[in-house]
């Protein structure tokens, strides 16, 4: 069974003070691994697909990283605006049941 | 683009009873996925419907189906409600079927008193 792991479970952060969240999982084959972002009574925004270990992508103040157990989303400078929750999902080798989702990770950018 | 539309967005029902919730997907998107999110479970996926046909389905009781019609307009149904049915019900379309770059509507809400 698929597993993901997010933490910290919530963070508060000053504006500009940059930090990393991170995303812990367990796969039979993984196929990809997805962050998304949401805000307060909306549904998720889809931002990164990563696909092998060392891949990384990159949009505007975040930074997602990939490795053989976890994934990074980090936060370079954050704005108020960057506050939501950052969920991370996998998809595993059968892709037969859906993503799993973590519970995600609840940010707060004071200004 | 116009994006994913659920409705309705909010509603209330007592326990036994059932709920249709719709969705229309970003037009041109074949793929309709199926999550329940709650605080303590978090996202779940219920099932992915492609072209009309259901093509996987996650561990929820025969209680919650759906169906997806020609034009990828999909609806989920949840029959003989219970108290733990409350949930906020989200839909996302694809562009392909069993994708992970979804694209997801605002949700609807249910309340199960």
């Amino acid at each position: 069974e698929d597993q993901v792991t997010q933490s910290p479970e919530a963070l508060r952060l000053q504006e500009g003070e940059s930090s990393s969240l991170n995303c812990s999982y367990t796969v039979s084959g993984l196929r990809g691994l997805f962050w998304y972002r949401q805000d307060p009574g909306k549904g998720p925004e889809f931002l990164f697909t990563l696909y092998s270990a060392g891949e990384e992508k990159e949009k505007e103040r975040l930074k997602a990283t990939l490795t053989k157990k976890e994934s990074f989303l980090h936060i370079t400078a954050p704005k108020p605006e960057d506050s939501a929750t950052y969920l991370c999902a996998v998809q595993g080798g059968g892709g037969a049941d859906g993503l799993t989702f973590g519970k995600g990770t609840h940010l707060i950018i004071q200004p | 683009k116009a994006g994913v539309t659920q409705t309705p967005r909010y509603l209330i029902k007592t326990r036994g009873q059932q709920v249709t919730l719709s969705c229309s997907p970003i037009s041109g998107h074949r793929s309709v996925s199926w999550y329940q999110q709650t605080p303590g479970q978090g996202l779940q996926f219920l099932f992915e419907y492609f072209s009309e046909t259901q093509r996987n389905k996650g561990n929820f009781p025969g209680r919650f189906s759906g169906r997806q019609f020609s034009n990828s307009r999909s609806e989920m149904n949840v029959s003989t409600l219970e108290l733990g049915d409350s949930a906020l019900y989200l839909c996302a379309s694809g562009t392909s079927v069993n994708t992970g770059e979804l694209f997801f509507g605002e949700g609807s809400r249910l309340t199960v008193l």
